[in-house]
């Protein structure tokens, strides 16, 4: 069956510091991926995606995505972590044959000042 | 915000009540979705709309009707919830259901719903 699994529920990281929030997929073929977030009381906004080309994709707000195919990956990357980063992380991915998104459960991100 | 609007942003039921959540998007796309969001679970897709039809129901139960009446807008009308109905229910829209990867959807902030 076709899964997203984001291992740790919450991830801790200080103010400054880089952020990794992790993702991998089980999915056939060359999925398309996609990272969301979520800020309290919002719906989801979209942050980034990779289709196809260079396996290090930037998005919004200084975020960026590195896709591993070998490992079949894609992990969510910031170089210097904000406090206003401070949110709930969703990994999803497509199978190119198919409209719907297949959902991790979601990583609660907590950065400190 | 993202174009997509949900109302009401909260709403607390019993469990013989009707209620309606509407979900209106402002972004011209012709593919709609309710989605179930519960805490640490992924997103359950549990409708999808396009150009008003019907293309997908999860194996929703029957107290969850949908309706499409336009490609702008979608309601979910409840009735007769159980308590363990309640979560977030969000609204997203998307240009089309074609397969390519420039299409990715667009979410409202979501109805919290309490079922009592």
């Amino acid at each position: 069956a076709q899964s997203v699994a984001q291992p740790e529920d919450q991830v801790n990281v200080a103010e400054g510091n880089p952020l990794t929030v992790k993702c991998t997929y089980s999915v056939s073929g060359n999925p398309y991926l996609f990272w969301y977030v979520q800020y309290p009381n919002r719906g989801l906004q979209f942050l980034l995606k990779y289709i196809t080309g260079d396996n290090l994709v930037k998005g919004s707000y200084g975020f960026e995505a590195e896709f591993n195919k070998s490992q079949t990956s894609f992990h969510l990357k910031k170089p210097s972590a904000l406090v206003s980063d401070s949110a709930l992380y969703f990994c999803a991915v497509r199978d190119r044959s198919n409209y719907q998104l297949i959902w991790g459960a979601g990583t609660k991100l907590i950065i400190k000042p | 915000e993202t174009g997509v609007t949900q109302t009401p942003r909260h709403l607390v039921m019993g469990m013989t009540n009707k209620k309606s959540l509407k979900c209106e998007q402002h972004l011209g796309h012709n593919a709609m979705y309710w989605y179930k969001q519960s805490a640490k679970k992924p997103l359950e897709l549990m409708f999808v709309y396009s150009l008003e039809e019907r293309v997908e129901n999860n194996s929703v139960p029957s107290r969850f009707s949908p309706e499409c009446p336009n490609s702008s807008h979608l309601f979910l009308h409840l009735h007769t919830l159980q308590p363990e109905d309640s979560a977030l229910y969000l609204c997203a829209s998307s240009r089309s259901l074609d397969r390519t990867g420039d299409n990715e959807q667009f979410f409202g902030p979501g109805t919290r719903l309490t079922v009592l």
